[in-house]
């Protein structure tokens, strides 16, 4: 198994981009999450998916979309990049046993100038 | 809201020092708590975890008991080393929805 992978590794964009980061699992598990990593702030959650075409909001969502159309992927888009956005994406997944923690992904290091 | 309080770093050890990283958290529900560990330039990596009071996780040497009267999850190991070093974070929730603390960062010197 793969696990949890994300690609890019490395992003550069310029303000009022649009991207996309993409999600992948391989564990075929119903939940996934999108964290963002800043200096000193610890993760926080932008957006989480607890199954194939439901998604909702974390702390953090503003500024970012998603949607789940499969069970493996989770893209996260950002409409319109904005230097506020600069940050170290994770994402993760998990099943549905309680407790057990999320698999996290390598992240996504993403600069806005 | 919820929230995770975990201790500042940096933290400095000698190999085989003992470690303590203290870790509370809101007792909003009955929330799984896990230790989280980062080594430079990766991901996380779920390194132990507890899903209810009284309950102790261990790992790679390291322990976490879950208490509620204190609403703490302190992490311990009782000799560290060198390949210890590294971001832990302290964190509490569900499987898709988890509350970090800030990290701390650990160096173990030889």
């Amino acid at each position: 198994n793969a696990g949890v992978t994300q690609t890019p590794k490395f992003q550069v964009l310029k303000t009022g981009q649009s991207m996309t980061l993409q999600c992948a699992q391989d564990m075929n598990h119903e939940y996934m999450s999108w964290y963002r990593q800043d200096p000193g702030m610890g993760l926080r959650l932008i957006h989480y998916s607890v199954g194939a075409g439901i998604t909702d909001q974390g702390e953090v969502p503003n500024g970012y979309n998603v949607s789940r159309s499969t069970t493996e992927d989770f893209p996260l888009r950002l409409l319109s990049a904005a230097p506020s956005q600069t940050s170290v994406y994770f994402c993760a997944s998990s099943s549905e046993i309680a407790g057990v923690g999320q698999f996290f992904g390598p992240g996504t290091r993403l600069t806005v100038l | 809201g919820n929230s995770v309080t975990q201790m500042e770093g940096p933290v400095t050890l000698s190999e085989e020092a003992f470690l303590t990283i203290n870790c509370t958290y809101t007792a909003t529900g009955y929330p799984s708590l896990f230790w989280y560990v980062q080594y430079p330039g990766e991901g996380l990596q779920l390194l132990l975890k507890a899903t209810k009071a009284d309950d102790k996780g261990s790992n790679k040497g390291f322990e976490a008991t879950y208490r509620k009267e204190t609403t703490s999850f302190h992490l311990e190991k009782g000799s560290v080393q060198v390949s210890d070093s590294a971001v832990y974070f302290c964190a509490r929730g569900s499987n898709y929805k988890l509350t970090f603390g800030k990290g701390t960062l650990l160096t173990v010197n030889p």
